[in-house]
């Protein structure tokens, strides 16, 4: 099992703010990171998937970078809407995971109106 | 239709009692999963299937058993329930295509299982 944390814990931030948080994970045995957005009430849908050291990834107003050899992920908003409200969970996979994810507790974001 | 079909969506039992979780997907991937949530501790895996005659443990399995009836359906058990497996399930599946562990997974809607 994986040495997973994400920070912060939680995080409020007005309507219009940017904001960022971090995945931690082993940076040994490194094989792929996935970011996923976990709405109330609905289900984990998968952001990116990362590979390769200094990968960037974009979707809209959110992106993500990946250290591979320091073992880390960012996660960015611009301009955060309260759309964008949700657990982001980061998933580091290990190369003897044998395809079985380890997801980090998450970061509760909530952007106010 | 959801890819993903989870069924119950909601679930009360009492301690000892035995349950089953379904789900069924649509998407035609190999790859099924079984996770559970807890509030702070994230998604926890407790089995795994990458094919219909390949079963694994996760890290969380004591207490439950699963069975793979066919490659779009994956069925979670409780034996005899008690009251810290109370939480929310999760099915996922994922593709084992070239990509293979890059694949992202996809989830089904949930499980709200409360053992008293």
């Amino acid at each position: 099992i994986l040495n997973v944390e994400q920070s912060p814990q939680s995080l409020h931030v007005q309507e219009g703010d940017s904001t960022n948080f971090t995945c931690s994970f082993p940076s040994s045995n490194f094989y792929a990171l996935h970011w996923y957005r976990w709405e109330t009430a609905k289900s984990p849908e998968a952001l990116f998937v990362m590979t390769l050291n200094g990968d960037e990834k974009k979707k809209g107003r959110i992106s993500a970078t990946l250290n591979t050899k320091e073992g880390y992920s960012y996660l960015y908003i611009k301009g955060s809407q309260p759309e964008d409200s949700a657990t982001y969970l980061c998933a580091p996979l290990g190369g003897t995971s044998y395809g079985k994810l380890t997801f980090g507790q998450g970061t509760i974001l909530t952007v106010h109106p | 239709d959801a890819d993903v079909t989870q069924t119950p969506r909601n679930r009360i039992t009492k301690t000892g009692k035995r349950i089953m979780l379904e789900c069924s997907q649509t998407k035609g991937h190999d790859r099924m999963y079984w996770y559970r949530q807890d509030p702070g501790l994230g998604l926890r895996l407790i089995y795994y299937s990458f094919d219909v005659k390949d079963i694994n443990k996760g890290e969380i399995s004591d207490g439950y058993s699963v069975s793979r009836q066919a490659q779009a359906k994956f069925s979670l058990s409780l034996e005899s329930a008690i009251p810290n497996q109370t939480a929310l399930y999760f099915c996922a599946t994922s593709d084992n295509a070239r990509q293979g562990p890059y694949n992202e997974q996809f989830f089904g809607p949930g499980t709200r299982l409360t053992v008293l």
